[in-house]
């Protein structure tokens, strides 16, 4: 696609409820990142994939939060049994490498109510 | 470790003026440095980004940024602020792994331009 597509764009959801967050990359790139932006902690790295090397998960912040990316392409964030602190934007990034220019999606808010 | 400030929550120039965004790091690496611009509902996108070549970078939409080891710096600067520069500024250093998608941010800067 032309760039970086997150769905849904805003989702509310319970406390305790699981929530999949998606992530359609630029077509070709083989680099795909998590970040989540928060209010109280800015923006922060969550995951990283690149081709079909294990992922870098050093940023998930508990074992409640895991992704996976089917494909080499689309990926899905998910939260299991969400709390109210796991409120925040979600934002994927693809590039075309290591270390090559990252392209951002508009993200996806989530709200834990 | 590595860390980046960012003094200054908001920033408030007119229209024309000198726009100076703040940024200084921590790093025990040489580091990657970035600027990213996050306008209303839309993502994040890169405006310059300081690999080691130039210490002096050149960005887009006018946008430049002086990297300072002594000083530990990576201020951005534009000479004009137009009213469409209006937007979060975020500076961010790499992790250190050397992957430059891997990046630590700042807390953000906004940016107001009076007209």
């Amino acid at each position: 696609g032309a760039g970086v597509s997150q769905s849904p764009s805003n989702k509310v959801t319970e406390k305790g409820k699981d929530v999949e967050l998606r992530c359609d990359p630029i077509s070709g790139h083989t680099a795909l990142y998590w970040y989540r932006q928060s209010l109280g902690q800015g923006l922060e790295f969550l995951i990283y994939f690149q081709g079909n090397s294990a992922p870098d998960k050093s940023g998930l912040p508990s074992d409640r939060f895991s992704a996976e990316r089917t494909g080499g392409s689309v990926s899905t964030l998910t939260i299991q049994r969400t709390q109210q602190e796991d409120s925040a934007v979600y934002l994927c990034a693809s590039s075309s490498g290591l270390n090559e220019k990252l392209f951002f999606g508009s993200g996806t808010q989530l709200s834990v109510l | 470790a590595q860390s980046v400030t960012q003094l200054g929550s908001h920033v408030s120039v007119s229209e024309g003026a000198l726009v100076l965004l703040r940024c200084n790091y921590s790093s025990s690496v040489p580091p990657y440095l970035f600027w990213y611009v996050q306008y209303p509902n839309q993502g994040l996108q890169l405006l310059l980004k300081y690999t080691s070549a130039a210490t002096l970078v050149k960005g887009i939409n006018g946008f430049e940024a002086e990297f300072k080891k002594s000083e530990t710096s990576f201020h951005l600067t534009k000479p004009s602020a137009h009213m469409s520069d209006a937007a979060e500024y975020f500076c961010a250093v790499t992790h250190g792994s050397g992957n430059t998608g891997k990046l630590i941010f700042g807390q953000g800067t906004t940016l107001q331009v009076k007209p």
